[in-house]
C-alpha cells in the first residue's frame, strides 16, 4: 500500500508564480524526505523534515510537516523553468529503513 | 565522481534470460538500497543493504530477484529468467546508513532494463 500519496498529479504554472505540493501518508513516521526527479532517471534529494519539526527552509524550498494530519507540503516560491521536474515525497514504513514513495507530482513552469 | 553510479546504464535482454545490475555506492555509505520504477510510477523498494547483509528484502518481487553485496561496498542486483514486466528503471540509492543525518538517500542514475 502506499506510505506516501501526492497531490496533485499533475500542475503547470507560470514562471515567477509558487506551486505546491501536498503529501500525505499511513503510518507514523519519523522523517518524511522530498526528492525531485528529472527525464525519470536518478532522483535528487531536496530536504528532510523530521517528525519533531513543522516547518523547513531550503533557499525557495519550504516544507511543512503536520503529524495530526499525517501530511506534508513542499512549497516552491518563484518557480523557474528549471523547476520542471517530477517531486516525490518518501517516508519510512512503520519505523523501518523501506522508504516508500508516493506516485508524484508532475510540475511544469512555463516560460 | 564522487556520486553513485550504476552500470550499464541500459540493458536490452530476451525474455528468459539472466542479467546483472551493478551498482557503485559513495565511499563510506554503509547503507544501499535498490528501488525499481516504472513509467509514470514512483520508486518500488526491492531491499535495504546495512553493511554486507540485506537487511530488509521485503521489496523483491518473487524468488528470481536476488542482490548481493560482498563486501559492503558494491552491489549486485541480478534477475533471473527476465519476464517483459521486469522492464522498468532499476535505482539504487546510498545513504550513511543510521544515526542521525543518515537517512538522506544519494540516488545513481538508474539502469534502464527493455525485457523483448
Amino acid at each position: 500500500s502506499q506510505q506516501g500519496e501526492e497531490d496533485p498529479q499533475a500542475l503547470s504554472i507560470q514562471e515567477g508564480e509558487n506551486a505546491t505540493m501536498n503529501c500525505s501518508y499511513k503510518t507514523s513516521i519519523n522523517n518524511l524526505q522530498w526528492y525531485r526527479q528529472n527525464s525519470g532517471r536518478g532522483l535528487v534529494h531536496l530536504i528532510l523534515i523530521r517528525s519533531n519539526e513543522r516547518e523547513k527552509h531550503s533557499g525557495r524550498l519550504r516544507v511543512t510537516l503536520d503529524t495530526s494530519k499525517k501530511s506534508s507540503s513542499l512549497l516552491i516560491t518563484a518557480s523557474r523553468a528549471a523547476d520542471t521536474a517530477s517531486y516525490f515525497c518518501a517516508c519510512p514504513h512503520q519505523g523501518t529503513y523501506k522508504y516508500i514513495f508516493g506516485t508524484g507530482t508532475r510540475l511544469k513552469v512555463l516560460a | 565522481g564522487a556520486g553513485v553510479s550504476q552500470t550499464p546504464s541500459n540493458k536490452v535482454t530476451e525474455k528468459g534470460k539472466y542479467v546483472e545490475l551493478r551498482c557503485d555506492p559513495i565511499s563510506g555509505h554503509t547503507a544501499l538500497y535498490w528501488y525499481r520504477q516504472s513509467l509514470g510510477q514512483g520508486p518500488e523498494f526491492l531491499i535495504y543493504f546495512q553493511g554486507t547483509g540485506a537487511a530488509d528484502d521485503s521489496g523483491l518481487p518473487n524468488d528470481r530477484f536476488f542482490a548481493v553485496r560482498p563486501e559492503g561496498s558494491v552491489s549486485t542486483l541480478k534477475i533471473q529468467r527476465t519476464e517483459r514486466g521486469d522492464s522498468a528503471v532499476y535505482l539504487c540509492a546510498s545513504s550513511l546508513g543510521p544515526g542521525l543525518g543518515g537517512e538522506t538517500q544519494y540516488f545513481g542514475p538508474g539502469t534502464r532494463l527493455l525485457v523483448l
